[in-house]
């Protein structure tokens, strides 16, 4: 079965400027993880959807936002972009429960955000 | 709280063994590990759920302390595809809780 798909895989933006990256996660699976990557700081959880609802929020700035739709496709944006958002973007699906822990997530490749 | 994890790198050469330490300060659920190559998306590897059980996939295998907040990676034989950076993602309690990644281990095979 098809992964986790991410888009876009790479882009650049400006300081000031707004991002919305796309994901979508494996088929039957409704629970979506977003992470942040960057070198010495490992994966930092952003926040978790399930079933269109957001279940929890890391400790990031309000800049950093989510949603999930329907079909359990999943975007977040970042608005007012700063150098330090900068990093390796990605997403996670699983097939999550109300009453489960997580399990096994499936990480898409990424989003490489790069800002000047 | 993020979980620690040392080493933060170590070189081995093939065949020789590594132990990947992961450590929290809370009292946690479940310790999973993951291995991210050069590159590609972290893979999961295997999750240990509290109650101090090891579990093994091929020649690496883990271990969860429950007492001690602290979970193990062994693996044994290293082949040049064990090449990569291993994360330990903890979590703690029950509820909806998140899973908390660690900084990383690069490990590196050389021949």
């Amino acid at each position: 079965k098809a992964g986790v798909t991410q888009t876009p895989r790479y882009l650049i933006k400006t300081r000031g400027q707004q991002v919305t990256l796309s994901c979508s996660p494996i088929s039957g699976h409704r629970s979506v993880s977003w992470y942040q990557q960057t070198p010495g700081q490992g994966l930092q959880f952003l926040f978790e959807y399930f079933s269109e609802t957001q279940r929890n929020k890391g400790n990031f700035p309000g800049r950093f936002s989510g949603r999930q739709f329907s079909n359990s496709r999943s975007e977040m944006n970042v608005s007012t972009l700063e150098l330090g958002d900068s990093a390796l973007y990605l997403c996670a699906s699983s097939l999550g429960s109300l009453a489960v822990k997580t399990g096994e997530l499936f990480f898409g490749e990424g989003s490489r955000l790069t800002v000047l | 709280q993020q979980p620690v994890q040392s080493p933060q790198a170590v070189i081995l050469r093939e065949g020789e063994d590594a132990v990947i330490n992961c450590s929290s300060s809370k009292a946690l659920y479940s310790v999973h590990w993951y291995r991210q190559k050069h590159g590609e998306a972290p893979v999961f590897l295997m999750i240990l759920l509290k109650g101090g059980e090891q579990k093994g996939h091929e020649k690496i295998s883990a271990s969860f302390n429950e007492k001690k907040q602290q979970s193990s990676l062994y693996l044994t034989a290293s082949q040049l595809s064990y090449s990569g950076t291993y994360f330990c993602g903890t979590e703690r309690g029950f509820g909806n809780e998140k899973l908390t990644f660690g900084t990383g281990t690069r490990l590196t095979i050389i021949p």
